[in-house]
């Protein structure tokens, strides 16, 4: 099964910082990887789904990319409402893989 | 407004069965697949499967035998069933709405909390 490894596991940012976390897949895939933000007690929220297509509602704040087996996610000023962890997730062969997430903290 | 309204907190002893459900409304339920995911506490989101419109489910490799997923398209509703329970089934799932032209998960229930403890 295809694996999907973020970095980094957690980041420390101040508001208005710019942060990208990346989430590469064990073998190549195609780009059927979304991201997601959960805050603690809440389910999680989509962001981008298509490697870079923005969620319904999300601020333009939020950018996704894929480069070959690499995926970034990308928050071009974060705000405080943006301290979260986030997920990439993707579809291969009919089975759902999340990595293992990214808690993004308030330096 | 769109929403999935899952069931309530449940607190259950080794050896015992859940069953969980999460009821869709403001859209037609009976065009969507629904996913199951787990989060053990403080841990990531682990995928279970998914149950398609029609009932076909499909389970990820670590959640055959002892988990099942159903649905009554009559009231709207699917549901996942744990039996046998184990403390390591201590977790919080949640139910989502699959959208198949991308692959990934619009809307999501708010979770149910399962405690496994004797």
């Amino acid at each position: 099964a295809i694996q999907l490894t973020q970095s980094p596991s957690s980041l420390s940012a101040s508001v208005g910082d710019r942060v990208t976390i990346t989430c590469r897949a064990s073998q190549g895939i195609n780009s059927l990887l979304s991201w997601y933000q959960q805050k603690p007690g809440q389910p999680p929220k989509l962001l981008i789904y298509g490697a870079s297509n923005l969620g319904h509602g999300v601020p333009s704040r939020f950018s996704g990319r894929a480069s070959g087996t690499d995926f970034t996610l990308t928050i071009s000023s974060l705000q405080p409402e943006d301290f979260a962890t986030y997920y990439c997730q993707q579809l291969k062969d009919l089975v759902y893989t999340f990595g293992q997430g990214t808690k993004l903290e308030i330096k | 407004q769109m929403q999935l309204v899952q069931s309530g907190s449940e607190v259950k002893k080794p050896g015992a069965s859940v069953k969980i459900s999460c009821k869709g409304s403001g859209y037609s339920f009976n065009s969507y697949s629904i996913n199951w995911v787990r989060q053990a506490p403080g841990q990531g989101l682990e995928w279970m499967g998914w149950i398609t419109h029609t009932g076909k489910a499909t389970y990820s490799q670590a959640f055959t035998g002892r988990f099942v997923f159903s649905l009554d398209p009559s009231v709207n509703t699917a549901y996942l069933q744990i039996t046998s329970l184990e403390a390591a089934d201590t977790a919080v799932y949640f139910c989502a709405r699959d959208i198949r032209s991308y692959y990934y998960m619009d809307m999501w229930g708010r979770g149910t909390t399962v405690t496994v403890s004797s």
